[in-house]
Order: structure tokens, then C-alpha cells, then sequence
């Protein structure tokens, strides 16, 4: 089955510090990944995605993933945190045969002032 | 742009009591799934539907559970005798156009279910 270890369940950042999420999954094909962001009381929304085209991913709010096959990793990162980056973010996967999603167990992030 | 709408926003029940959760999917997508959040907890699948069936459930998805797409358009999780440990946040989601399969799920603003 499909998996993803997303290590850290609280991060704390200073505001304007890089933001490092990490993401690994499992898979002998490398499937499709994801990351979305859940504002507090709020749906999921997708922040970027990698379906096998360029490695390095471009999101929404100025994020940012690359997809390392040696390392079955898809970090998240930003290279300045704001306030409004504080939320819970989860790392999906969907195998690129199938129609399931994957969810990690979430990354809640702190931006302290 | 295309989205994923649940009603209602909120619903309070109390135990024992039966409840619909109700979503539309975007429209010509093929796959919908139910996933549920206990407070504080992760994301956790229930249950995907794609042409008109179940084709995948998880071990939380028992027989107190049920969907259903009753006229094409709606996509309903039914649960049937709620229990305390019901009380979580459910997202409905979608994914996969006829044309192509597009490769992200889209989310809806879920429904809190509390369970008194």
C-alpha cells in the first residue's frame, strides 16, 4: 500500500526563517505527490503538486517541492516564513495507476513573531 | 473555478440519531471520496465511489456507514446510528475528468458533525 511519513508533527519557525516540512513516501513507482494546507476551520487546498514533469515544483504562497526519487522525498519548503503561513499541511500521494489518496499525518506550523 | 460544496456546514445530533451528509462533487468527475478528521488527529480516508459503486472502503467505513449518488449530481455519506466517537470534521472530495484523468483531488469545506 501507499504511504507517507511526514516527520515532525509541530514545526516552529521565526517569521522570515526558512520553512522546512518533510515528506517521504513509499513506493517502488514513483507515484503522484501532493501537498496541501489546512487553514484553521477550513477545507483542504492544494498548495502544489508533482505528477512526473520537472522535479522541482512551484506552489501557491510562495512555496516550493522537490521531488527527490533516491531519497522518496517531497519536501515542502519556503524560503521566508510569514504569519499567514501558520497551518496544519499534509502530504498526499495517489499511485499513478490508481485512484486513491494517501494522506500523511500532518505538520502543524508555528510562525512566531 | 470548480469546487466541491458540502452542506450543512454544521450539524449537531445526538446519539443514536441518523444523519446525511451531503456534497456535490465537481461536475464530470469520476471518483468521490469521504474522508473524515477527529479533532487534532490526521486525515483519514472512509471511502471512494466511481461508477456508481464502492471501490474502496477503509476498516472505519462499517456497516453503520453508507453513500450514495442518488441522482447524478448529489454524493451523500449516510451514517446510520451515530456514536460519540462519530464527532469529526468530513470532507467530501472529487477527482478525475472524463476527458483526462486530472491528477489532484479537490476538497470541500467539510462538515462538522458533533455527536452529543
Amino acid at each position: 500500500a501507499q504511504s507517507v511519513t511526514q516527520l515532525g508533527s509541530h514545526v516552529s519557525v521565526s517569521e522570515g526563517a526558512l520553512v522546512l516540512l518533510r515528506c517521504n513516501y513509499s513506493s517502488s513507482v514513483p507515484p503522484y505527490l501532493f501537498w496541501y494546507v489546512q487553514y484553521p476551520n477550513q477545507g483542504l487546498q492544494l498548495l502544489l503538486k508533482y505528477t512526473s514533469a520537472a522535479t522541482l515544483v512551484k506552489g501557491i504562497n510562495g512555496f516550493e517541492a522537490e521531488f527527490k526519487k533516491s531519497e522518496t522525498s517531497f519536501h515542502l519548503t519556503k524560503p521566508s516564513a510569514h504569519m499567514s503561513d501558520a497551518a496544519e499541511y499534509f502530504c498526499a500521494v495517489r499511485k499513478n495507476t490508481g485512484n486513491q489518496f494517501y494522506f500523511g499525518t500532518g505538520t502543524s506550523l508555528t510562525v512566531i513573531p | 473555478e470548480p469546487e466541491v460544496t458540502q452542506t450543512p456546514s454544521h450539524q449537531v445530533t445526538q446519539m443514536g440519531q441518523e444523519v446525511i451528509l451531503r456534497c456535490v462533487p465537481i461536475s464530470n468527475h469520476l471518483y468521490f471520496y469521504w474522508y473524515r478528521q477527529i479533532l487534532g488527529q490526521k486525515v483519514e480516508f472512509l471511502v471512494s465511489f466511481y461508477n456508481n459503486e464502492i471501490s474502496e472502503k477503509s476498516e472505519i467505513f462499517d456497516d453503520q456507514f453508507s453513500v450514495e449518488r442518488p441522482d447524478g449530481s448529489n454524493f451523500t455519506l449516510k451514517i446510520r446510528s451515530t456514536k460519540l466517537e462519530d464527532s469529526a470534521m468530513y470532507f467530501c472530495a472529487s477527482w478525475g475528468w472524463a476527458e483526462t484523468v486530472n491528477t489532484e483531488a479537490f476538497f470541500g469545506q467539510g462538515t462538522r458533525l458533533t455527536v452529543v
